[in-house]
């Protein structure tokens, strides 16, 4: 059973950074493109990040109101996956989910959240 | 960017009357549309892959159509589990979008 935890959300103040964590088990982790997608309070859906596999060539692309802000990583050893944040401005507040890739594109399985306050 | 808009915004239904949920496109995405199934306090679930496609698990009341720019999503006869807010999203371009979801709520 494919299984994704979040963690390492919180509160942090405007221009701080912050580093969630996805583990991630019941799955070749190496083998699967992975995503972050966000839902700020009250709003739709937003995928802000992904990586590709290294066979893929590891690349990542960005949403652009977080691109030069935030980096996605992958530790293929621990099979986990990491986003960077940094300059965190208000508007960043939502729940974070790591997402599995599906079909390059899709989102498959999801984490539970992990949510990040971003305030004074 | 792709720009998805669906409509309704929130569709009122009594328990086993059918639902039409729509997603229109900016521009079109082929038949790469997908749509997610949300409930508060839970991650969302993937229902329809590929315009038409039922992912793992979904009953056959759910069902999706369309390609270019109008695709439908279905519910034949909701159940109480079904009532909850949907999200199109396509993969044809990066960024990955959704639309701004339809609630389905019982009346």
């Amino acid at each position: 059973e494919v299984q994704l935890v979040e963690s390492g959300g919180g509160l942090v103040k405007p221009g701080g950074s912050l580093r969630l964590s996805c583990a991630a088990s019941g799955f070749t982790f190496s083998n699967v493109w992975m995503n972050w997608v966000r839902q700020a309070p009250g709003k739709g859906l937003e995928c802000v990040g992904r990586i590709k596999t290294k066979t893929d060539g590891g690349t990542t692309d960005y949403a652009a109101p977080v691109k030069d802000r935030f980096t996605v990583s992958r530790d293929d050893s621990r099979n986990t996956f990491y986003l960077q944040m940094s300059s965190l401005k208000t508007e960043d507040t939502a729940v974070y989910y790591c997402t599995t890739d599906f079909h390059r594109g899709y989102f498959g399985s999801w984490g539970q959240g992990s949510l990040v306050t971003v305030s004074s | 960017e792709i720009v998805l808009t669906q409509s309704p915004a929130t569709l009122s239904l009594s328990p086993g009357e059918r639902a039409t949920l729509s997603c229109r496109a900016s521009q079109s995405v082929n038949t790469y549309l997908a749509w997610y199934q949300k409930k508060p306090g839970q991650a969302p679930r993937l229902v329809i892959y590929d315009a038409s496609n039922r992912a793992t698990g979904i009953p056959a009341r759910f069902s999706g159509s369309g390609s270019g720019t109008d695709f439908t999503l279905t519910i034949s006869s909701p159940e109480p589990e079904d009532f909850a807010v949907y999200y199109c999203q396509q993969r044809s371009n990066w960024p990955l979008t959704f639309g701004g979801g339809t609630k389905v709520e019982i009346k």
